[in-house]
């Protein structure tokens, strides 16, 4: 069963404005942690934003903010004033455990940002 | 703070013959995971390990298999290598401290065509 579903496959967004990426999860857990990484055309993976089952506060980071809506199990990103090199795609992951005590990332099938000048 | 490096960058194998990726973990780091991320697709957990022993595992067959050094460091070898191995392999390293957050900062990746 999908654990991570992102249901936005590409979008367009204007330079400075902002946009929201939506990211639903399935988990049984009450404790885990979602995460949203951005990936260039270059191929790494960079950390943008955290927010844990547990935290009362929605994350923000800059540019990034969370918007965690635990009852209906979303946790959307939102960039506010986008920029040029904002065009990536963006994956939301939750973390669960793996092994005796260890934890892996479980990802989305992204969304593909484009910003448009 | 040096990140986490992987190499080589890109390699071509042919069907049948068994490769070696590396992977060094970003400083302070104990923990590394390794995922694989087809084109188009999201990355799939591979395995993990911390302390050098194998701490979890994705669905993937035993011809995939790990090492973990003392300094951290880490390899993953593919034996038998087949057409859909092909992928972007992608390394990450953690801190293990018992609390929740544990994020994982991935390096560049290893882009692995086979033919």
């Amino acid at each position: 069963a999908q654990k991570i579903t992102q249901t936005q496959p590409g979008m367009f967004v204007q330079e400075k404005e902002a946009v929201t990426l939506d990211c639903t999860y399935d988990t049984s857990d009450p404790s885990y942690g979602l995460f949203w990484y951005k990936q260039p055309s270059s191929g790494e993976m960079i950390f943008l934003i955290y927010q844990g089952s547990y935290d009362q506060q929605n994350a923000t980071e800059g540019r990034y903010s969370l918007n965690f809506q635990k009852a209906r199990k979303s946790a959307n990103l939102v960039i506010s004033a986008s920029q040029l090199g904002d065009s990536a795609m963006y994956f939301c992951a939750m973390r669960e455990k793996s092994g005796a005590a260890g934890n892996k990332l479980t990802f989305g099938g992204g969304t593909r940002v484009l910003v448009k000048p | 703070e040096t990140g986490v490096t992987q190499s080589p960058t890109h390699l071509i194998k042919t069907r049948g013959q068994q490769v070696t990726l590396r992977c060094s973990s970003q400083s302070g780091h104990n923990t590394v995971s390794w995922y694989q991320q087809a084109l188009g697709q999201g990355p799939q957990f591979i395995f993990q390990y911390y302390r050098e022993e194998e701490n979890g595992r994705g669905n993937f067959p035993p011809r995939f298999s790990g090492l973990q050094f003392p300094n951290y460091s880490s390899e993953l070898n593919v034996n038998a290598l087949e057409l859909d191995d092909s992928a972007l392999y992608l390394c990450a390293s953690s801190r293990r401290t018992g609390r929740s957050t544990d994020t994982q900062y991935f390096g560049p990746g290893t882009r692995l065509t086979v033919l």
